[in-house]
């Protein structure tokens, strides 16, 4: 089955600064792979994701890159605030013959300081 | 989004109770839902996947005959921990999604905390 890895396990940026997480995935059948940032408590929120026929993809600050022949992908976000502390989720899809299901990976805990 | 609830949000019960947990779509109906749990300050480990009107598939290592889910209809599962331990305290976290493909967005329900004493 798919496993994930996700570095670094924590991360503490300033305000303003660029924060990078990377994962890597064992599948190389994974063809969808979304971020979440979860807050404390909280459920999963779905920021960004791409799909295995795309290279890059960007959202306001936030992009994330796939090189599908490494297995990697990473998370970029960039003009970091505040409220972008959480610990943030990578994920890659696990294709089956009837659905597919997403696996998760450890996480990162992004810590911005003002 | 799309809105998914569950019930109850947190709940506390004796060791070797059972305890229902309900996972509701509520605006669009779930092909599938999934069942994770998540220990503190760790990942969402994926415990079944469950498709309305058939049986769930369990991941390696979770018991079925612990957790029950039921997917009665497409918009809702149950997971029903039975002869709850200790051990079994957690965070535990449904989403659904209207589609078989992960490029179907999931939505997540707010998650219930259940302690066992």
């Amino acid at each position: 089955g798919e496993n994930v890895e996700q570095h670094p396990s924590t991360l503490s940026v300033q305000e303003g600064d660029s924060a990078v997480i990377k994962c890597t995935y064992s599948d190389s059948a994974s063809n969808y792979f979304p971020w979440y940032k979860q807050e404390l408590g909280k459920r999963p929120q779905l920021i960004i994701d791409i799909r295995s026929n795309v290279g890059e993809k960007k959202d306001q600050r936030i992009a994330v890159t796939l090189n599908k022949t490494a297995k990697h992908f990473s998370l970029h976000i960039t003009e970091t605030q505040p409220e972008d502390s959480a610990v943030y989720f990578c994920a890659a899809s696990s294709a089956s013959t009837s659905y597919d299901k997403v696996i998760f990976g450890p996480g990162t805990s992004l810590s911005v300081i003002p | 989004g799309a809105v998914v609830s569950q019930h109850p949000s947190w709940v506390i019960c004796k060791s070797g109770t059972s305890v229902k947990i309900e996972c509701r779509s509520l605006d669009f109906q779930a092909t599938t839902m999934f069942w994770y749990r998540q220990f503190p300050k760790q990942s969402l480990m994926l415990m079944a996947t469950s498709n309305e009107g058939s049986k769930a598939t369990y991941e390696q290592g979770v018991e079925k005959d612990k957790f029950l889910i039921n997917h009665a209809s497409l918009t809702l599962s149950t997971l029903t921990v039975t002869s709850a331990h200790p051990e079994d305290s957690s965070f535990y976290i449904c989403s659904a999604r209207a589609g078989t493909r992960s490029y179907n967005e999931q939505f997540f329900g707010p998650g219930t905390r259940l302690t066992v004493l």
